[in-house]
């Protein structure tokens, strides 16, 4: 079935150091790949996208790079700094009847270390 | 960016009764809405997608006639726990997209705490 997997579950790095979180997806369908960041006791938050016809996206600290081939995704975090604390969850999304469909890895939950 | 409100943020409610939350896109229309729910420590479980103007759709596992679901304008969505219990406590987190099919950014509320005695 549709499934999406995140690695690691857990993550730490020391303030200024950057952070990798990978998912892979199974549906090759799939054509957009959301992350979302969500704080406690908050809804998720968009951080950055990337569609299917891209390789690569950047924006500032945060990039995301997508390999259709392998099926897999990456959030990189450079700088990382205390208030990027949060949990983590990629996304992969499709259409089908009747509208979209998105499928949420496990999250991965950031400790940045001042 | 896009504003997506949920009301109430909190909601305590004795074994038995039926509790309504409220999904609200402030600054665009939502064409698709979606309900999901979020155990603890836990990742987003899609509950039900609902377009404007016809019924929702639920995933597999989910009851329809326990989970009540609303999208009544392009504005407003509601999820309605009937005869909650406390396995029903949980987050439930509404988002919303302006599209139903091109693939744009979804939206997510603050999220609603649940707690059923």
């Amino acid at each position: 079935g549709e499934n999406v997997e995140q690695h690691p579950s857990t993550l730490s790095v020391q303030e200024g150091d950057s952070a990798v979180i990978k998912c892979t997806y199974s549906d090759s369908a799939s054509n957009y790949f959301p992350w979302y960041k969500q704080e406690l006791g908050k809804g998720p938050q968009l951080i950055i996208d990337i569609r299917s016809n891209v390789g690569e996206k950047k924006d500032q600290r945060i990039a995301v790079t997508l390999n259709k081939t392998a099926k897999h995704f990456s959030l990189h975090i450079t700088e990382t700094q205390p208030e990027d604390s949060a949990v983590y969850f990629c996304a992969a999304s499709k259409t089908r009847t009747g509208g979209f469909k998105t499928i949420f890895g496990a999250g991965t939950r950031l400790f940045v270390k001042a | 960016g896009a504003v997506v409100s949920q009301h109430p943020s909190r909601v305590i409610c004795k074994s038995g009764t039926s509790v309504k939350i409220e999904c609200r896109s402030l600054d665009f229309q939502a064409t698709t809405m979606f309900w999901y729910r979020q155990f603890p420590k836990k990742s987003l479980m899609l509950m039900a997608t609902s377009n404007e103007g016809s019924k929702a759709t639920y995933e597999q596992g989910v009851e329809k006639d326990k989970f009540l679901i609303n999208h009544a304008s392009l504005t407003l969505s509601t999820l309605t726990v009937t005869s909650a219990h406390p396995e029903d406590s949980s987050f439930y987190i509404c988002s919303a997209r302006a599209s139903k099919l091109a693939p744009v950014e979804q939206f997510f509320g603050p999220g609603t705490r649940l707690t059923v005695l």
